[in-house]
């Protein structure tokens, strides 16, 4: 059965610094990896998926790499600012196509102006 | 601007009482799921469909949940009756399987269910 973990839970950083995220699964076996990004009341909207072919993804500001062999993924953001205070979650597909997915708990992000 | 649409937004009900929250997936997708999310468990899978058809519940208690797709346009979870333990946010997701898109989960801004 596939775990996802996300450490910290929270993290709270000045504006402008650089940032990673860190989620750990424990079946190498995947398909993609998505990031998600909460808003506070609001739902959950995807910023980066990575195949399980590929190692890294990028979007703006934001880079996600992929190891599949150590089951890591990093989400990267470059000089944070305080709109990027959410909390974001690593999501994994139980199979193939588009199927449910297994989420991290999050790490709940605040930048600090 | 595609969307999912959840109803109701909030909802605030009293132990033993029926409970319906509906969805509207994004037109086209032909995958709807539904998640619950608390704060000890975060988000879990309690069904979805594909195609209007259940491909797993297995995630809802089945004496007091029913999930069901009555067309392609609307997604119903039922709780009845429900109890103090049901409170969470409910979230609808919808997506595509094959083409561009694929493996994308478009989630709507969810109910947030208060059982008292």
């Amino acid at each position: 059965k596939q775990e996802v973990t996300q450490i910290p839970a929270a993290l709270s950083v000045p504006e402008g610094e650089n940032l990673v995220l860190n989620c750990s699964f424990t079946d190498s076996a995947i398909y993609n990896l998505q990031w998600f990004r909460q808003d506070p009341g609001k739902g959950l909207t995807s910023l980066l998926l990575i195949q399980s072919s590929q190692r890294e993804q990028t979007s703006g500001r934001l880079n996600a790499s992929l190891d599949k062999s150590s089951g890591r993924s990093t989400l990267y953001i470059a000089a944070s600012q305080p709109g990027d205070s959410a909390t974001y979650l690593c999501a994994l597909p139980l199979g193939s196509g588009n199927t449910p997915l297994v989420f991290g708990k999050g790490t709940r992000l605040s930048v600090i102006a | 601007d595609a969307r999912v649409t959840q109803t109701p937004r909030h909802k605030v009900t009293e132990m033993g009482q029926e409970v319906t929250m509906r969805c509207q997936p994004i037109l086209g997708h032909n995958t709807v799921f539904w998640y619950r999310q608390t704060m000890m468990q975060g988000l879990e899978l309690l069904a979805y469909f594909r195609n209007r058809a259940p491909l797993d519940d297995s995630g809802m208690p089945k004496d007091r949940f029913s999930a069901e797709m009555p067309d392609a346009t609307l997604a119903t979870l039922k709780i009845q009756p429900s109890e103090p333990r049901d409170s969470a946010v409910y979230f609808c997701a919808s997506g595509l399987v094959g083409g561009v898109a694929k493996n994308i989960q478009y989630f709507g801004a969810g109910t947030r269910l208060s059982v008292l």
